[in-house]
């Protein structure tokens, strides 16, 4: 596709649930990463795909979040026993993943995943 | 800790002036900036971005400004349009090498007609 798509766009749940959180990168694009933001709050990263591989998960708030990226591409958070805190937008991002140069390789955000835990 | 500070979260300005966002880092190995952009209900966009040899660079009405020494940046925009009402975000990549970035937590600016 022409950007990244994200999937559900909006997602409510009831506390105690697991959901499933969908990712489709920019074709080609080797890296990914899982944002979030919270209400007023910056964009807090999560954790960060090359490849298949997460060399960096140091984000993920607690042992309830889980990501994994299949094929190079698709890549699914996982948030289980959800609690209201974890209410936020999760955003996605990808990029041609040239180390050390996002000046040449921004990252491209997609539109994000709205979750409420209720 | 918050190693991208954005210190104003809102900024109104009337159309045609110059808009100033500021930025300031308290990681010194940070060795690109860059400014996104976001409209509600959409992620954010690339805007612009600087090395960290650098002290400006230009695109159009957009200028950003880096001061190493006191580790802070700045996003001009001139002249001002209603567009560009939105939410700009700081951020800053080179504490590893994974291209992960660190962002700011945001200024709303307001673009007055």
């Amino acid at each position: 596709g022409a950007g990244v798509s994200q999937s559900p766009s909006n997602k409510v749940t009831e506390k105690g649930k697991d959901v499933e959180l969908r990712c489709d990168p920019i074709s080609g694009h080797t890296a990914l990463y899982w944002y979030r933001q919270s209400l007023g709050q910056g964009l807090e990263f999560l954790i960060y795909f090359q490849g298949n591989s997460a060399p960096d998960k140091s984000g993920l708030p607690s042992d309830r979040f889980s990501a994994e990226r299949t094929g190079g591409s698709v890549s699914t958070l996982t948030i289980q026993r959800t609690q209201q805190e974890d209410s936020a937008v999760y955003l996605c991002a990808s990029s041609r993943g040239r180390v050390r140069s996002p000046y040449n390789s921004p990252l491209h955000f997609g539109n994000g995943t709205r979750l409420t835990v209720t | 800790d918050q190693q991208v500070k954005q210190n104003s979260p809102s900024l109104s300005v009337q159309e045609g002036r110059i808009s100033i966002l500021n930025c300031d880092y308290t990681n010194s190995m940070f060795d690109y900036f860059l400014w996104y952009k976001k409209y509600p209900a959409e992620g954010p966009t690339f805007l612009i971005s600087i090395s960290s040899i650098k002290d400006k660079n230009e695109d159009g009405r957009f200028t950003v400004f880096l001061n190493k020494s006191a580790k802070h940046l700045s996003l001009h925009i001139v002249p001002s349009q209603p567009g560009d009402s939105a939410v700009y975000f700081c951020a800053a990549s080179g504490s590893g090498n994974t291209g992960k970035l660190i962002f700011g937590q945001g200024t709303t600016l307001q673009v007055k007609p």
